[in-house]
C-alpha cells in the first residue's frame, strides 16, 4: 500500500507569491492534518480536515488556507509568501481513531527567497 | 495549555551504549494520548508508539522501551544497545482527550550513532 504522499518534494519561491501544496493519504484514511517544521524545531499543528470539513485550526494568519477534496487528498495554500514560511510542510493521515496515530509523509520542503 | 518539553537538544553516544530519551509534558485534561515518533535524515514522521493517559503499563518492543510516569508527567523513551541505523531526530507529542486531535510536538532530540 502506498504511504501518504506529498508534492512537490522542494520547491523555491519569491516573497509575495502564492504556493500550493498537495497530499494524497493513505487508502481509506479520511482525516488529513498539516504541519509545518521550521528548521530546528518540532512540527506544528496548521489545519485538520475530517470527511472535508475543516476539524480544527492552529495558530496561523488568513494567508494559510486548506481544503479537502470528495477522495480525501488535500491541498494547503499559502498567499503573500514571507521569508519565515519557509519550513518543511508535513501532511498526516489517520482514520478516525487509531491507535497507531497518524501517518506522515515525506514533506515538502518550501523555501521561500 | 499543552506543551511538551525535550530538555536534550542533541545526544552522541558509541555504538551499542544504551541511550535514554526525555519528554516532560503539560496538559490539564485527564484523557491524552503521548506519542513518540522518529524523524530520519529523509523528513518523514516514523510512529513509535502511542500510549494513552490510563495506562502506565511500560513498554518494550525489542530494542526500545518506554517509561511512562504521570506522577512526573514523563514519558521517556529508551533504546538498548543502540545502532548507527538509530541515528536521527526523535520527537515526543502530546494528543489530548482523544487519539486523534492535533499533536503538540516537543522540539526534538538529535541523536548521533557513531560506529
Amino acid at each position: 500500500d502506498a504511504g501518504v504522499t506529498q508534492s512537490p518534494t522542494h520547491l523555491i519561491k519569491t516573497r509575495g507569491q502564492h504556493v500550493t501544496l498537495r497530499c494524497s493519504p493513505i487508502s481509506g484514511h479520511k482525516s488529513v492534518s498539516w504541519y509545518q517544521q521550521v528548521l530546528g524545531q518540532g512540527p506544528q499543528f496548521i489545519f485538520q480536515y475530517y470527511e472535508k470539513e475543516e476539524r480544527g485550526r492552529g495558530n496561523f494568519p488568513d494567508r494559510f488556507s486548506a481544503r479537502q477534496f470528495p477522495n480525501y487528498s488535500s491541498e494547503l495554500n499559502v498567499n503573500a509568501l514571507l521569508l519565515g514560511d519557509s519550513a518543511l510542510y508535513l501532511c498526516a493521515s489517520s482514520l478516525i481513531d487509531s491507535i497507531y496515530g497518524y501517518t506522515f509523509g515525506s514533506g515538502t520542503r518550501l523555501t521561500v527567497v | 495549555a499543552q506543551k511538551v518539553t525535550q530538555a536534550q537538544t542533541e545526544i552522541s553516544v558509541v555504538e551499542k551504549e544504551d541511550v535514554t530519551l526525555d519528554c516532560v509534558y503539560e496538559t490539564r485534561d485527564t484523557t491524552y494520548y503521548l506519542f513518540w515518533y522518529k524523524q530520519p535524515p529523509s523528513g518523514e514522521l516514523v510512529f513509535l508508539i502511542r500510549r494513552n493517559s490510563f495506562d502506565e503499563q511500560n513498554e518494550i518492543s525489542g530494542r526500545y522501551s518506554w517509561n511512562f510516569q504521570k506522577s512526573t508527567s514523563s514519558f521517556n523513551f529508551t533504546i538498548t544497545a543502540s545502532q548507527v541505523v538509530d541515528s536521527a531526530v526523535y520527537f515526543c507529542a502530546l494528543s489530548e482527550r482523544s487519539g486523534n486531535t492535533p499533536l503538540v510536538f516537543g522540539k526534538g532530540t538529535r541523536l548521533s550513532v557513531i560506529a
